[in-house]
Order: C-alpha cells, then structure tokens, then sequence
C-alpha cells in the first residue's frame, strides 16, 4: 500500500523568510512524488515532480522539493516566500512498480504573512 | 485552450435526490479521476477510467456512480444512497495509463451543497 503523510495542517511564514512545507511518504517500491497547489474554489495546479536522479528538484514559481530516500521525505521549499504563495499544498506518491492511481496526503495550508 | 471543464460549479440538491456532475475534457487523454475534498481529509478518490467503457471504484465509492461512454466524457452520479454528499468534487485526468510520472489536469471543481 502506498500513503503520503504532511505531518502540518498549517504553516506560518513571514513574506520574505523561507518556506518549508513537510512531506513523508510509504510505498513497498521507489516512488513518484508529486507536489501540487490549490487557490481557494479552484482545482489542483502541478508544482513539480520528482521520478529520478538529482534529488532537488525545482519546479514552478520558485518552487523546489528534495528527495531524501532514506528518511522518505519529499519537503517543499521556497527561498522567499510570497504572500500570494499562501494556498493549500498537497503532496502526493505513486508506486513505479504498481499500476495504481496518485494518492494524495491531507494538505498542508500556507499562510504568507506581509 | 485544452483544459477540463466541470459543471455546475455550485449545485444545490435535497435530501433523496440523485444529481449528476459534469466533467468534459479536451486534451485527449485517456485516464479521468473522480475526487471528493472534504476539510480536512484532503482529495479522497471515488471512481477513476482508464479507457473507454471501463472505471474502477476507489476508496470511496460507495454512494456513487460513474459512466466513460466518450473518451473525453466523465460524468458522476451522486445517488441518494450516499449519506453525506456535501463537498467539494473535483475531475482530473491524465495521458496514457494512471502509471508512470505521468501528471495529473484538474478540473475548477463542483461544489455541492444538500439541503
């Protein structure tokens, strides 16, 4: 079975500070991991993926996760945040070896503070 | 612009009633997703279709029905068996199969509110 964990239903951060948005994962294989946003009454936006290779990977808007398989961790960042970054997070995990769909983790709230 | 077109964006429904959300998409793609939001519990997966004239029931089907009579055609039925429909319904799909890396379009998402 495969499940995503954000250990954070909220993050707090001051515009300009860096951002951290936390993200563990299980699967039996290696995995893909995905990060996506959603703004308020709108669908999910992809931020970037993670499939193999260099274990920081960069994404949209400024966006960067890193992959770490020993502690199966795939934390969002961004260097300095934005107040339009505040918006919901999701991080989500599939399994290369199976032929399953994307599980998503609960989300993580962003609130970006001026 | 390709993209996936959901409707109603609000729906309104009582109590006994069946209703039928729309999802159409444009970019060809094969697999199509059907997810509830609930506050909370994050994207929780109803139905999803891989190809024509199949679906396969999620974590959370129960309650729901779902057709892929068209490739670029999905819609879900919210039957009255469904105990607590109100949320926030959302369409995605993707090209080729749901394996890989492949990445997921979402739809701007049906809210439904029963009475």
């Amino acid at each position: 079975a495969q499940s995503v964990a954000q250990p954070e239903d909220q993050v707090n951060v001051a515009e300009g500070n860096p951002l951290t948005v936390k993200c563990t994962y299980s699967v039996s294989g290696n995995p893909y991991l995905f990060w996506y946003v959603q703004y308020p009454n709108r669908g999910l936006q992809f931020l970037l993926k993670y499939i193999t290779g260099d274990n920081l990977v960069k994404g949209s808007y400024g966006f960067e996760a890193e992959f770490n398989k020993s502690q199966t961790s795939f934390h969002l960042k961004k260097p300095s945040a934005l107040v339009s970054d505040s918006a919901l997070y999701f991080c989500a995990v599939r399994d290369m070896s199976g032929n399953t769909p994307l599980v998503f983790g609960k989300g993580t709230r962003l609130s970006v503070i001026a | 612009d390709g993209g996936i077109t959901q409707s109603p964006k609000y729906l309104f429904r009582k109590e006994g009633q069946n209703v039928t959300l729309s999802c159409e998409q444009n970019l060809n793609h094969d697999a199509m997703y059907w997810y509830r939001q609930d506050p909370g519990q994050g994207l929780r997966l109803i139905y999803y279709s891989q190809i024509v004239n199949d679906f396969q029931k999620g974590d959370i089907a129960e309650g729901y029905s779902v057709s892929r009579e068209k490739k670029e055609s999905f819609p879900l039925t919210v039957t009255s068996a469904q105990k607590n429909p109100t949320a926030f319904y959302l369409c995605a799909s993707t090209g080729g199969i749901h394996s890989g890396a492949n990445v997921l379009t979402f739809g701007a998402g049906s809210r439904l509110t029963v009475l």
